[in-house]
């Protein structure tokens, strides 16, 4: 079965730093790759997503993530984050096939600070 | 707005009491998911239905049930509840639900069982 590995369950940033969380899964192949937020209260709002074709997606809120095969990794990237940044990011996969659901990592909480 | 309806957005009960929660997908979308969002077992899938039929099952308590209704919205019902049934809920909709359909998440049902 597919997993999915956030290993930062908290990470604080100083606002207009960059930012990078770290996504690993555990899959055969290459899955589906996704990124969501989930801010204080709220729902879960897609950043991006990565099917195929060019490894470095471009997300919402100038989020973007690369996904490297080599290590089966899809770490989020901002280059310079914001106070509404704060939030709790999650990394997802499905399998590349089929119908499948998606399997959620535990999340990595972020704070930012002034 | 991701275009999926949850309500009620809050819902307190009682320990032994049965609930019902509401799902209308996003126009178009012929799946519905259910997920479970708690503190201790994180972003847990609980069912899918496509296009009225239950597609997959995933960590649904038995006292647990859903159905999709012929207009595509979707009910999660919740019985004998039990003080640790208290969580988020999301409900998440796709056009077919078939892996590389993007899901897309609802705000959540908050459930407080006292």
């Amino acid at each position: 079965a597919q997993s999915v590995t956030q290993p930062d369950i908290h990470i604080t940033v100083s606002e207009g730093a960059s930012l990078e969380l770290r996504c690993n899964y555990s899959y055969g192949a290459t899955p589906y790759l996704f990124w969501y937020v989930q801010s204080p209260g709220q729902g879960l709002q897609l950043l991006l997503k990565y099917f195929s074709g060019d490894t470095l997606v471009q997300g919402i809120k100038g989020f973007e993530a690369e996904f490297k095969r080599s290590q089966s990794s899809f770490n989020l990237r901002k280059p310079s984050v914001h106070w509404s940044d704060a939030a709790e990011y999650f990394c997802a996969v499905v399998r590349s096939f089929g119908n499948e659901k998606l399997t959620f990592g535990t999340g990595t909480r972020l704070t930012i600070i002034p | 707005d991701s275009g999926v309806t949850q309500t009620p957005k809050h819902l307190i009960t009682a320990t032994g009491q049965r609930v019902t929660l509401r799902c209308s997908p996003r126009s178009g979308d012929l799946s519905v998911y259910w997920y479970q969002q708690s503190l201790d077992q994180g972003l847990q899938f609980l069912i899918h239905y496509y296009n009225g039929e239950e597609r997959a099952k995933g960590n649904i308590l038995e006292r647990f049930s859903a159905q999709q209704f012929p207009d595509l919205h979707s009910e999660l019902n919740l019985s004998s509840l039990e003080l640790g049934d208290s969580a988020l809920y999301f409900c998440a909709s796709s056009y077919t639900g078939s892996s590389g359909n993007t899901i897309y998440f609802g705000e959540g049902s908050w459930l407080t069982v006292v």
